[in-house]
């Protein structure tokens, strides 16, 4: 199992651009969620997926879109970047909380903006 | 606002000796506490796990202690070795029905040879 791939590894966007975050997992897990981390703030939730169809704002929701239209991928989409959403950003995955609480993340997107 | 708090920010230990790192929270509702390890580099990996029906877990050298009366839980490493330097992260459930995880501000730790 290759577990949970993100793409791209590092992304440098103008301030205004938009982009897409692949991630994708292999190992059928039901809930998917996408985190940034930045220095001194520790990883913020910014939104998941509960399945296929269905999505919710986590934490820190605002200037990004997702999609689930399968179980295995969980893009998110900045529609116009600002130099505030310069961060790492983490795809995870996990079973449904009943069988397991822990999640398998991604090895992230380091994203700048200027 | 941060439903986990963590601290320290930073520690400095040396080889051989005890690293404790403290985690508060607010919502009693919280059933699960975990602790994440990230290398430089890498997204962070499940270290270590603990529910609140149990006061101490450990497994190997990490060990979770967890005081539901003063909702706090702690990992302790102990016999630091230079291969523990790494940044670690308290998590708990994130309020809302997903159970997803929010998680501390971290602590990078430092084990030095």
């Amino acid at each position: 199992n290759a577990g949970v791939t993100q793409t791209p590894k590092f992304q440098v966007l103008k301030t205004g651009q938009s982009m897409t975050l692949q991630c994708a997992q292999d190992m059928n897990h039901e809930y998917m969620s996408w985190y940034r981390q930045d220095p001194g703030m520790g990883l913020r939730l910014i939104h998941y997926s509960v399945g296929a169809g269905i999505t919710d704002q986590g934490e820190v929701p605002n200037g990004y879109n997702v999609s689930r239209s399968t179980t295995e991928d969980f893009p998110l989409r900045l529609l116009s970047a600002a130099p505030s959403q310069t961060s790492v950003y983490f795809c995870a995955s996990r079973s449904r909380p009943l069988i397991s609480y822990e999640q398998y993340f991604g090895p992230g997107t380091r994203l700048t903006v200027t | 606002q941060q439903q986990v708090k963590q601290s320290p920010q930073s520690l400095i230990v040396q080889k051989g000796g005890i690293s404790i790192i403290n985690c508060a929270y607010e919502n009693t509702a919280f059933d699960y506490f975990p602790w994440y390890q990230q290398f430089p580099g890498k997204g962070p990996a499940l270290l270590i796990a603990i529910r609140p029906d149990v006061s101490e877990k450990k497994e190997g050298r990490f060990t979770i202690s967890f005081n539901k009366s003063a909702k706090q839980f702690s990992l302790h490493i102990m016999d630091s070795q230079p291969g523990d330097s790494a940044t670690y992260f308290c998590a708990a459930p994130f309020s809302g029905s997903a159970r997803q995880l929010t998680f501390g501000s971290g602590t990078q730790l430092t084990v030095l040879p």
